[in-house]
């Protein structure tokens, strides 16, 4: 069965500083990854997505997150975060092979400090 | 750039009353999805669509959910009646999803919050 633990539920940082959202996956195949933001009263975005080419994926808004299958890790990553940066990002797991749900990590709201 | 798009945007409906959440997918997209959101926990999975017929579905799915695709363009949740617990952000989503194991991507649209009294 596919999981996904996103291990902090809140994550405050200054502007300008560098951002690590952090999420480990379980999974029986080799799986789909994809970060998702979900900015205030508003629809859920894709920032990027991990499908079994480069480990190294660059999304929107300067976002990347790296693969990592020894650690079962999918950490997103952004050097420098922005005032607009703020906001609720969703890990997001699927296996695709077994079936067409996908499972929600649930959620890291990053706060960006002036 | 085309988009998933959901109405309404909002929804207040009364315990047990019926309720009909539309969306449109993107247009050349094959395969549709509903997720609920209960405030302040996690996006959950509650069903996929594909060739007119439902692909899988979860547990919180049951008899009082159904879905269809009336026509070439829109894609409906139906809750026959609604309960408190029902309250939520409802989204939908499509894919393309052609062939292979390679999850595509789902693209979401905006959301109908529904608030069942």
């Amino acid at each position: 069965a596919q999981s996904v633990t996103q291990l902090d539920s809140h994550v405050s940082v200054s502007e300008g500083t560098p951002v690590l959202l952090r999420c480990n996956y379980s999974s029986s195949y080799s799986p789909s990854l994809f970060w998702y933001v979900q900015h205030p009263n508003k629809g859920l975005q894709l920032l990027l997505k991990y499908t079994s080419a480069a480990t190294l994926v660059k999304g929107i808004n300067g976002f990347e997150a790296e693969f990592k299958k020894s650690e079962t890790s999918f950490h997103l990553t952004k050097p420098s975060a922005h005032m607009s940066d703020a906001a609720e990002y969703f890990c997001v797991v699927s296996d695709g092979e077994v079936d067409d749900k996908i499972i929600f990590g649930k959620g890291t709201r990053l706060h960006i400090l002036p | 750039e085309p988009e998933v798009t959901q109405t309404p945007s909002h929804q207040v409906t009364q315990m047990g009353q019926e309720v009909i959440l539309r969306c449109v997918p993107i247009s050349n997209h094959l395969y549709f999805y509903w997720y609920r959101q209960i405030l302040g926990q996690k996006v959950e999975f509650l069903v996929s669509f594909y060739n007119n017929e439902i692909s899988e579905k979860s547990e919180i799915f049951d008899d009082q959910f159904s879905v269809e695709r009336p026509d070439g363009s829109n894609f409906t949740l139906k809750i026959r009646s609604t309960k408190l617990e029902d309250s939520a952000m409802y989204f939908c989503a499509s894919s393309i999803r052609t062939s292979g194991r390679i999850s595509e991507t789902q693209y979401f649209g905006p959301g109908t919050r529904l608030l069942v009294l």
